[in-house]
């Protein structure tokens, strides 16, 4: 079936360098992604998303590109900080399709001090 | 806003026993979901809403049943607990009609334990 999934189970980053999160998705039909960071004992919580006219999209010291030719997005956090330590899930949904948001295992990022 | 909150924070539950996981938001929001979370594992979808008195199954609804009476509240019912079913519990709302899409958001979930 279609499947959402990541390139890498863990990363460790140096504090203040940029980190890069990856996510390959099979559906081609998903037109709505979503990246969450989830900390230890917490929900999911939104960082940003993308929809699927849109190659690359901005928020505070994040960026999500989006790369339909082959179906891969990836999260990229600048300056990463201490509190940045979570691990990140890409999602996809189609909207007039099944609607149902797909998660993708899991990176977790590890800052280095 | 208090957002998404799930009651309780942890249980301990007997194999055959049943228990009702409380979600409520107060965001308005006609979407409601309930995923599973098993370690080291991304989440799936147990059951989801689009608006008081519609309810669907997601990926793995066996051994669960969900009710939407009002739009603020979405109980996730175990009716007989089994080890398999040991997890945690995510509750998710979101405002969703066509492109309009919008992120969920989350509680910070249930814990749950069954020996």
């Amino acid at each position: 079936g279609e499947s959402v999934g990541l390139h890498l189970p863990t990363l460790s980053v140096q504090e203040g360098d940029n980190s890069i999160i990856n996510c390959a998705y099979s559906n081609s039909a998903s037109d709505y992604f979503i990246w969450y960071k989830q900390e230890s004992g917490k929900g999911p919580q939104f960082i940003i998303d993308i929809r699927s006219n849109m190659d690359k999209r901005q928020g505070q010291r994040v960026t999500v590109l989006l790369n339909k030719t082959v179906k891969h997005l990836s999260l990229q956090i600048a300056a990463t900080q201490p509190g940045d330590s979570a691990v990140y899930f890409c999602a996809e949904i189609e909207t007039f399709g099944n609607e149902k948001l797909t998660f993708g295992t899991g990176t977790r990022l590890t800052i280095i001090p | 806003n208090a957002g998404v909150t799930q009651t309780p924070k942890f249980r301990i539950l007997k194999i055959g026993q049943s228990m009702t996981l409380q979600c409520t938001q107060d965001m308005n929001h006609n979407y409601m979901y309930w995923y599973r979370q098993d370690p080291g594992m991304g989440l799936k979808l147990i059951y989801y809403s689009v608006g008081a008195g519609i309810t669907d199954k997601g990926e793995v609804p066996n051994g669960y049943n969900v009710s939407r009476s009002t739009t603020e509240d979405f109980p996730l019912r175990l009716e007989l607990a089994a080890p398999s079913q040991t997890s945690v519990y995510f509750c998710a709302s979101s405002y969703s009609e066509g492109l309009r899409n919008q992120p969920q958001h989350f509680g910070d979930g249930t814990r749950l334990s069954i020996l």
